[in-house]
């Protein structure tokens, strides 16, 4: 299993104002992911991570309020941009461990006020 | 478009009392795993099934998917504080999509 960490871990932004949410993994992987989790909702993903290349929007969310980075195979970010209080959810990373099988990191608590 | 519904949303029992969430698709899934998140924690993933009429066991928690391959349900038999958080079902090859969950909630 693969050990993930986030930064930070949780954080109370303005309105407008822009969060950038790091993603560590301890070991090399093809694929991160983002999903965000509103308050007592299940998971939905944002987007694919791709090393080399573009990241993978899912429906719903677009590159302009969620760019996203991957410099390398260990390391992700996403940004939260121009934040409105509809923002206001945990943003997990996770990496496939298998086919099927993810692990997550501990997540971003972010409020938006 | 494919539907999965998760039932119950929500489930209180008593401690010793048994607990099922069940997973139900309009469509043929390739696969199905549980996920387990604590109050105030991550996602952690149980356990994933493949085949057609599986059934797997860890200690109380019984999975199971079924002939169909369209739905599946968790079981805990004689249910234990530490069991408490809110179950997902999730389905895809590498990007999930998941249940709406069933949270779990326990009388000591």
């Amino acid at each position: 299993s693969a050990v993930i960490s986030q930064k930070p871990s949780r954080d109370i932004c303005q309105r407008g104002t822009s969060l950038t949410i790091q993603c560590q993994v301890d070991s090399q992987v093809t694929m991160m992911f983002w999903y965000r989790q509103q308050p007592g909702q299940s998971l939905t993903l944002i987007a694919t991570a791709n090393q080399g290349s573009e990241a993978t929007y899912e429906s719903g969310f677009v590159i302009d309020k969620f760019p996203i980075s991957r410099p390398n195979l260990t390391f992700s970010t996403l940004t939260v941009s121009n934040m409105s209080p509809e923002d206001s959810s945990i943003y997990l990373c996770s990496v496939a461990s298998g086919p099927g099988e993810q692990y997550f990191g501990p997540g971003t608590r972010l409020t938006v006020t | 478009g494919q539907q999965v519904m998760q039932i119950p949303q929500y489930q209180h029992v008593q401690e010793g009392e048994d607990f099922t969430t069940y997973c139900n698709s309009s469509t043929t899934l390739s696969n199905i795993q549980w996920y387990k998140q604590r109050p105030g924690g991550h996602p952690v993933f149980l356990i994933q099934l493949v085949k057609s009429g599986e059934v797997k066991k860890q200690k109380r928690l019984t999975f199971q998917f079924g002939e169909a391959k369209k739905n599946s349900s968790l079981h805990i038999t004689a249910t234990q504080t530490t069991d408490v958080g809110t179950y997902f079902c999730a389905w895809g090859a590498q990007k999930l999509v998941f249940g709406q969950g069933t949270r779990l909630t326990i009388n000591p």
